[in-house]
């Protein structure tokens, strides 16, 4: 099945710095798919981005269909974007499915 | 806006006991699917389910499991005889269709075995 990586595994910042956080998957996609899990376990959907690049707020979003990649941009970081932000994506071999990476750990430090 | 729920939020139960777990999807969704997570570990899918049956299902879903939708509204996850492994995080999805459509996720619902 598809393969998806996350990177870095862990991040931290002090407050108000900017990140970078990236997904590269191994096969197309019809679908991919950010969410940020909070404190409590929710996911939280952040960008619905097969291709393309999306903003909402302090955070955007790009992906390269092409060469199988998707990037997530935070900027001015607050405490309240820590938790774990996974990349999810649906393959255009494996039914509807979504397959997760193993998720960025982001700390926001005040 | 539209949302998915989940009943309950957490549920705690002894080795060996049936559970089930509630969903309701958005309304006009078509497709609807669980996911699982152990602690500390990464998201999994489990099941999808279209058109009053199973569409697709992993290795994880296995005889002990099952799913249905009962009337128009509920989607529902079964677990037999629940095993201490089986504690994890269950997530209920739904989207529009079968490709290209966002997945709406619920809040889950912590499964504890005991």
């Amino acid at each position: 099945g598809i393969q998806v990586e996350q990177s870095p595994p862990d991040l931290i910042l002090q407050e108000g710095a900017n990140s970078t956080l990236r997904c590269n998957f191994s096969d197309s996609v019809n679908n991919l798919q950010w969410f940020h899990q909070n404190p409590w376990g929710q996911l939280i959907n952040l960008f619905y981005i097969p291709s393309g690049t999306k903003q909402n707020g302090r955070l955007s979003a790009t992906t390269v269909a092409t060469e199988r990649y998707s990037l997530l941009y935070i900027s001015s970081s607050q405490t309240t974007d820590s938790g774990v932000y996974f990349c999810a994506v649906e393959s255009q071999t494996s039914g509807s499915r979504l397959t997760f990476g193993e998720g960025t750990q982001l700390t926001v430090n005040p | 806006e539209p949302e998915v729920t989940q009943t309950p939020s957490h549920q705690v139960t002894q080795m060996g006991q049936e559970v089930i777990l509630r969903c309701v999807p958005i309304s006009n969704h078509l497709y609807f699917y669980w996911y699982r997570q152990i602690l500390g570990q990464k998201v999994e899918f489990l099941v999808s389910f279209y058109n009053n049956e199973i569409s697709e299902k992993s290795e994880i879903f296995d005889d002990q499991f099952s799913v249905e939708r009962p009337d128009g509204s509920n989607f529902t996850l079964k677990i037999r005889s629940t095993k201490l492994e089986d504690s994890a995080m269950y997530f209920c999805a739904s989207d529009q269709g079968e490709w290209l459509y966002e997945q709406y996720f619920g809040p889950g619902t912590r499964l504890t075995v005991t």
